[in-house]
């Protein structure tokens, strides 16, 4: 099965803090997905990465940056926490090439308090 | 670019009551279909998907979906409800040509109560 990992279930920082949140996928995915929750606006997506050291923005990219170093592993980074920020992050993997999975693959999702 | 609407945020149904969550989608190119779930405080879950074939889909935990072309609709449905699939549920599409572009509804939240 595949398997998504995130660093933390809860954080809480204060605003100006700079914030990592890792994500870990274990099936060799190229494409790797950060996404934020906020209710009655679905999932929208921040960052993507297709491979190492390549990235795309998403729709809501600002006050964001992200670091993809190895494959398995996708970092969405806030560099200077706001309180607007405060939000579930989602991240998720889905391979390059269409074929038995065309689904994307989310981790458990970290929910980020910004004080 | 596409989009999806789910048109209601919130559902209450009665335990073993039927349900029908609906999902609207806009796309001037094909498109794969999903239905995710959300349950307190975890990820998404994947419950099933359209990607060609039969328009019936069936899922986990009872679920099914039907993919209307003319309507462009993907509506998910379950003959009897329980209290555990009280959950937020997600429709999303993606590009028949592009894996990196898929798009969520604002999401449905099932209350079912006993």
């Amino acid at each position: 099965d595949v398997k998504v990992t995130q660093s933390s279930r809860y954080l809480v920082k204060r605003t100006g803090e700079k914030v990592f949140l890792e994500c870990v996928q274990d099936m060799d995915h190229e494409n790797m997905f950060w996404y934020r929750q906020d209710p009655g606006l679905g999932l929208r997506l921040i960052y993507f990465s297709y491979d190492v050291k390549m990235k795309e923005k998403g729709d809501i990219p600002e006050g964001y940056s992200v670091s993809r170093e190895k494959k398995e592993r996708f970092s969405l980074i806030l560099e200077s926490a706001s309180t607007n920020q405060t939000s579930m992050y989602l991240c998720a993997s889905t391979p390059r090439h269409r074929g038995t999975y065309n689904e994307q693959f989310f981790g458990p999702g970290t929910r980020l308090t910004v004080l | 670019a596409q989009s999806v609407t789910q048109l209601d945020s919130q559902v209450p149904v009665f335990e073993e009551a039927p349900v029908e969550l609906r999902c609207n989608y806009s796309s001037s190119v094909s498109v794969y279909l999903f239905w995710y779930v959300q349950y307190p405080n975890q990820g998404l879950q994947l419950l099933l998907k359209y990607l060609s074939g039969s328009t019936l889909v069936k899922g986990i935990n009872g679920f099914e979906a039907e993919f209307n072309k003319s309507q462009t609709s993907f509506h998910l449905r379950k003959p009897s409800v329980h209290i555990s699939d009280t959950a937020e549920y997600f429709c999303a599409v993606n590009r028949r040509d592009n894996n990196n572009d898929m798009r969520f509804g604002a999401g449905t939240r099932l209350t079912v109560k006993p």
